[in-house]
């Protein structure tokens, strides 16, 4: 079966510190991979998809990038953090394709900028 | 710009009652739609999948309606339960990028 692993759970991060937070999938393969984050009260705002290794798309303007350097691994990183970036960040897959698949999330990682 | 609406005030309904979410789009023209659900602190779940040619679908006490000509979608938990109180989410699904509507919280009080 399928499974999403990101990590860590838990930051948190001095304001101008780097972030790296990872995600891997297992049990699928060519999956499309997103990162969202969702700030205190607020809904889930999509920060990047990718459809294949090395495919990567943003879908808002920020200090934040995405890379996918393998076919089931997605690292959301910034250089230098800033206190908007504290929120929950979740990494999602689901199959290839535009089909109606499901989105399936993995546990979240919580971020706090200081 | 594509947009997704979403009850935006808390629903609060006694239980045994059924609730009824709204979703309304903007710009999208979906081939699905889904739904989620997500608890405090924890990642969406899915809940249901409707398709653009199905007017209605059904799991257990839920109920997903699709309208592409009003471009809105109804769901509807009957014989709520407190356990039912959670945000619910739903997403139009339209090319890659998956956005979510900002979703209605629930509560169901006994």
């Amino acid at each position: 079966s399928q499974t999403i692993h990101q990590w860590p759970a838990t930051l948190v991060q001095p304001v101008g510190s780097p972030l790296s937070l990872e995600c891997t999938v297992e049990g699928t393969s060519n999956p499309n991979l997103y990162w969202y984050r969702q700030a205190a009260g607020r809904g889930l705002q999509l920060l990047f998809y990718s459809v294949g290794i090395g495919q990567i798309s943003s879908e808002v303007p920020q200090n934040l990038s995405a890379s996918r350097p393998q076919d089931r691994q997605f690292i959301l990183s910034s250089k230098k953090l800033l206190l908007s970036d504290s929120g929950f960040y979740l990494c999602a897959w689901r199959g290839s394709g535009v089909s109606g698949n499901t989105i399936y999330f993995g546990e979240g990682s919580w971020l706090t900028v200081v | 710009s594509q947009k997704i609406e979403q009850n935006s005030e808390a629903l609060n309904i006694q239980e045994g009652k059924t609730a009824t979410l709204t979703c309304n789009y903007t710009n999208y023209s979906p081939a699905y739609l889904q739904w989620y659900r997500q608890d405090p602190g924890r990642g969406p779940v899915f809940l249901l999948l409707i398709r653009e040619n199905e007017k209605e679908k059904r799991k257990e006490r839920l109920k997903v309606t699709f309208d592409t000509t009003l471009k809105q979608s109804l769901f509807h938990i009957t014989a709520s339960q407190p356990a039912d109180s959670a945000t619910y989410l739903c997403v139009p699904n339209s090319g890659y990028a998956l956005n979510f509507g900002k979703g209605t919280s629930l509560l169901v009080t006994p």
